[in-house]
């Protein structure tokens, strides 16, 4: 696939349930980069994946947020103990490592906790 | 506390007409800002971007402005076309920093035929 990939598209859960949200990032990409963007509001950084670099966490909005990058490609968002406040487009994208500033967005996850 | 801020939610324009999508910052840290274009159901996709070296950057019918002073940005759309409806972000990149971005919340043009 020549795009950033996300899955699923469309997530619906029950307050308290955990969620996993996968990426594939654009073959050749060691930039990868989460981002959730909450009705109205603009995308908001989550994570920040370089290479074999320790991941810039800085915009997790609580401990109940982790991410993971295996192999240097895929990734997972896990979100714990889900609560209606999470509920949001969760955009992933990935970038070359020589443009960090030209992020290729995937079509997202929209996560709805009800 | 927004540091990118797109005050037009909305914006509608006739076709063949210009399309102006205006952005104020209140970081002065930023040195570099992008805008992304976004339709419905699809992940945003860069536009175009300039550096706060620059005020003008141009890519056939878009253009940026930059005010460093006034801590305002403009991207200009000549002519609009029904196919730039889309919601616009505005981004920006703090010095030193060379991935972390803060987007605006985006402002929906449409472009009537």
């Amino acid at each position: 696939g020549a795009g950033v990939s996300q899955s699923p598209s469309n997530k619906v859960t029950e307050k308290g349930k955990d969620v996993e949200l996968r990426c594939d990032p654009i073959s050749g990409h060691t930039a990868l980069y989460w981002y959730r963007q909450s009705l109205g509001q603009g995308l908001e950084f989550l994570i920040y994946f370089q290479g074999n670099s320790a991941p810039d966490k800085s915009g997790l909005p609580s401990d109940r947020f982790s991410a993971e990058r295996t192999g240097g490609s895929v990734s997972t968002l896990t979100i714990q103990r889900t609560q209606q406040e999470d509920s949001a487009v969760y955009l992933c994208a990935s970038s070359s490592p020589a443009r960090t500033d030209t992020q290729y967005f995937g079509p997202g996850t929209r996560l709805t906790v009800l | 506390d927004q540091q990118v801020k797109q005050n037009s939610p909305s914006l509608s324009v006739q076709e063949g007409r210009i399309s102006i999508l205006n952005c104020d910052y209140t970081n002065s840290m930023f040195d570099y800002f992008l805008w992304y274009k976004k339709y419905p159901a699809e992940g945003p996709t860069f536009l175009i971007s300039i550096s706060s070296i620059k005020d003008k950057n141009e890519d056939g019918r878009f253009t940026v402005f930059l005010n460093k002073s006034a801590k305002h940005l403009s991207l200009h759309i000549v002519p609009s076309q029904p196919g730039d409806s889309a919601v616009y972000f505005c981004a920006a990149r703090i010095r030193g920093s060379n991935y972390k971005l803060t987007f605006g919340k985006g402002t929906l043009l449409t472009v009537n035929p």
